[in-house]
């Protein structure tokens, strides 16, 4: 089945230890997403690609930075996670511009623990 | 601004009772509308989405949702809960348009599912 994958699903690191977060998409989606959801909130933009294009959340903090090196794969960079980086992060992924709206596609997440 | 507000933080209902979540929005015109559910762990998965038309949207899993654009609002329903429907879900609106979309999520409401 076409789906987005994110690898790892579980994540620990240590505090100021530099991490990047996987996803890969089989949908050959044109915009893929990255959300940051915290415990018992609702998952928050960080930023997007449209096509290669990249688009940051104005409140995204400059720790967090993304790679797409070709449609099917998006990284989410994280310079040097603090506590508060701890978090569930989802990939999603939606194809734009083709006339009619398709929903987003989510990933399985990968939960990030911060020592 | 755009903003989503689901009241309840959590609903208990008895297996086999009907259930709705209740959603409202603040936008300036009608957006999309769209309901996740999210199992512990697990990614956001789509359960149904309101672009136009019949305001009265079908689901999978036996759930539907109901648009009424004077009182803003897109409840979700059920008429017989079963116990696998525990699970936090999340109401969110986009804006009508077929490029990039930014969900706008709202708090969520959890639900448990008593024997």
């Amino acid at each position: 089945d076409a789906m987005v994958i994110q690898n790892p699903r579980y994540q620990v690191t240590q505090f100021g230890k530099p991490v990047t977060l996987s996803c890969s998409q089989t949908l050959n989606h044109n915009v893929m997403y990255w959300y940051q959801q915290k415990s018992s909130q609702a998952p928050k933009l960080l930023f997007h690609y449209y096509d290669k294009d990249f688009n940051n959340e104005a409140d995204t903090p400059d720790n967090f930075q993304s790679r797409r090196p070709n449609t099917s794969f998006c990284f989410l960079d994280i310079r040097s996670p603090g506590l508060g980086d701890a978090a569930m992060y989802l990939c999603a992924t939606s194809r734009a511009g083709m006339g009619s709206y398709q929903p987003q596609h989510f990933g399985d997440g990968t939960r990030l623990s911060i020592l | 601004a755009q903003s989503v507000t689901q009241p309840d933080i959590h609903i208990t209902v008895s297996e086999g009772a009907s259930l709705e979540l209740r959603c409202n929005y603040s936008y300036g015109a009608t957006p999309y509308l769209f309901w996740y559910v999210q199992s512990p762990g697990q990614g956001l998965q789509l359960l149904l989405k309101y672009f136009s038309g019949d305001t009265l949207v079908q689901g999978i899993k036996g759930f539907e949702a109901e648009f009424k654009r004077s009182q803003s609002s897109f409840n979700l329903r059920k008429p017989s809960v079963h116990w696998s429907d525990a699970a936090e879900y999340f109401c969110a609106v986009a804006p009508q348009n077929t490029g990039f979309q930014k969900l706008v999520f709202g708090t969520g409401t959890r639900l448990l599912v008593s024997p």
